[in-house]
């Protein structure tokens, strides 16, 4: 079984800032992935950036970083040079390994603004 | 990349009619798809996971007699909402295990029951 949690509801940042969503996760896997994704208003969800927990090394998909903490259970997303295309509802998203099914916390909703 | 398409992003259907949706992996097989549920700016609740060739597993507290899902072919899941109320009324998001082993969505179906 696998719990989420997103605790920031409601976020905002200036246009070319940087901003760090929250996430804290569990999960009875030993083996598991960890997603971000993003749903903009047209709804259509989109893959952010994802980490395999076997990796100490934090991934990185040009301005979205992640800060991967396994003991901590902690997966929070950094975005950096904020653009206006970046608001959206984001979710974070553990995965067992056989990662098409998902566990979603209950998203941030990020707005940019310029 | 793998395309998931969902069909029909709307409906309006009069309350105690049934309505299918339609979920196709485009490019690839998927041998298991998965079927969420969600409200307005809330998280996606995973409702079932569709098993090509088999019965659907569904998750605790959602009615199986309600949301027939159907996995006949390994390129198409469909979910029927029979006997709709207004309750049924939310978003309906698939979701398929893709050939690099992540999750690629559908573009939701907007569910209006009247």
């Amino acid at each position: 079984a696998q719990t989420v949690t997103q605790s920031q509801p409601e976020m905002s940042v200036q246009e070319a800032e940087t901003v760090t969503l929250s996430c804290t996760y569990d999960t009875s896997e030993s083996n598991y992935y960890l997603f971000w994704y993003k749903q903009p208003p047209s709804r259509q969800m989109i893959l952010v950036i994802r980490q395999e927990a076997y990796k100490q090394q934090n991934a990185t998909e040009n301005r979205f970083s992640v800060n991967f903490q396994k003991a901590a259970k902690s997966f929070s997303l950094k975005i950096s040079d904020s653009q206006l295309g970046d608001t959206a509802m984001y979710f974070c998203a553990p995965g067992g390994t056989s990662y098409g099914k998902l566990t979603f916390g209950q998203g941030t909703i990020l707005t940019v603004h310029p | 990349g793998a395309v998931v398409s969902q069909h029909p992003s709307w409906v309006i259907c009069k309350s105690g009619t049934s309505v299918k949706i339609e979920c196709r992996s485009l490019d690839f097989q998927a041998t298991t798809m998965f079927w969420y549920r969600q409200f307005p700016k809330q998280s996606l609740m995973l409702m079932a996971t569709s098993n090509e060739g088999s019965k659907a597993t569904y998750e605790q507290g959602v009615e199986k007699d309600k949301f027939l899902i159907n996995h006949a072919s390994l390129t198409l899941s469909t979910l029927t909402v029979t006997s709709a109320h207004p309750e049924d009324s939310s978003f309906y998001i698939c979701s398929a295990r893709g050939p690099t082993d992540e999750a690629f969505f559908g573009q939701g179906t907007r569910l209006t029951v009247v």
